[in-house]
């Protein structure tokens, strides 16, 4: 069975400081590894994934993720943040023959001026 | 339409009645999903369709819940015998069907059960 943990339910954090919200993994196959955002009132979007290939991926709005296997880790940092970056994010994990995704809980960013 | 449509956005029901919810995909898009998304939680797992049959049911929680898709677009989930733990966000999802591809998601319903 797959299995996402996302630490941190909250992150408060102010406006260009580094953030960093992890994520940790538990698969006994493959996986995709994904980072899903949710802005206040809106419904999910994907902000990046990994397949395969390189393991550090980028979004278009400065995020970036690194997979690290050894450590089942797909970590989500951006080095400053802006007031817009507020939202919920949301890592998920695929894998094997089905397509679902496992998400896990979420962590709330919160950027203040 | 351009994006994944569910209606109704929000439902309040009562204890005990019957409720369908439905999810409009993406042309073309053969995987469907349904999520359940209570407070304070990330996106639970419940019915997952490849085309018109439904690939994995594991995460439906009893047999309450039951989900169709009979012509491999729209689908409805269908619950019956509400109770108030019901109450959440009932997210569906679409995508092209390929392992590792980009889940779209639609707003969501809410629905209340009182």
């Amino acid at each position: 069975a797959q299995s996402v943990t996302q630490l941190d339910s909250q992150v408060p954090v102010f406006e260009e400081a580094p953030v960093e919200l992890r994520c940790n993994y538990s698969s006994s196959v493959s996986v995709y590894l994904f980072w899903y955002v949710q802005y206040p009132n809106q419904g999910l979007q994907l902000l990046l994934k990994y397949l395969s290939g390189s393991t550090l991926v980028e979004s278009i709005n400065g995020f970036e993720a690194e997979f690290n296997k050894s450590q089942t880790s797909f970590h989500l940092r951006k080095p400053s943040v802006h007031i817009s970056d507020t939202a919920e994010y949301f890592c998920a994990v695929s894998g094997g023959s089905q397509g679902n995704l496992i998400f896990g809980k979420g962590t709330k960013l919160s950027v203040k001026p | 339409g351009a994006g994944v449509s569910q209606t109704p956005s929000n439902k309040v029901t009562e204890k005990g009645k019957y409720v369908e919810l439905r999810c409009d995909p993406i042309s073309g898009h053969t995987a469907l999903y349904w999520y359940r998304q209570s407070l304070g939680q990330g996106p639970e797992f419940l019915i997952y369709f490849q085309g018109t049959g439904a690939a994995d049911d594991s995460g439906l929680p009893n047999d309450r819940f039951f989900a169709v898709r009979p012509e491999g677009s729209v689908s409805t989930l269908k619950i019956q015998r509400t109770e108030r733990g019901d109450s959440a966000v009932y997210l569906c999802a679409s995508s092209p069907g390929l392992l590792g591809t980009e889940a779209f998601f639609g707003q969501g319903t809410r629905l209340t059960v009182v």
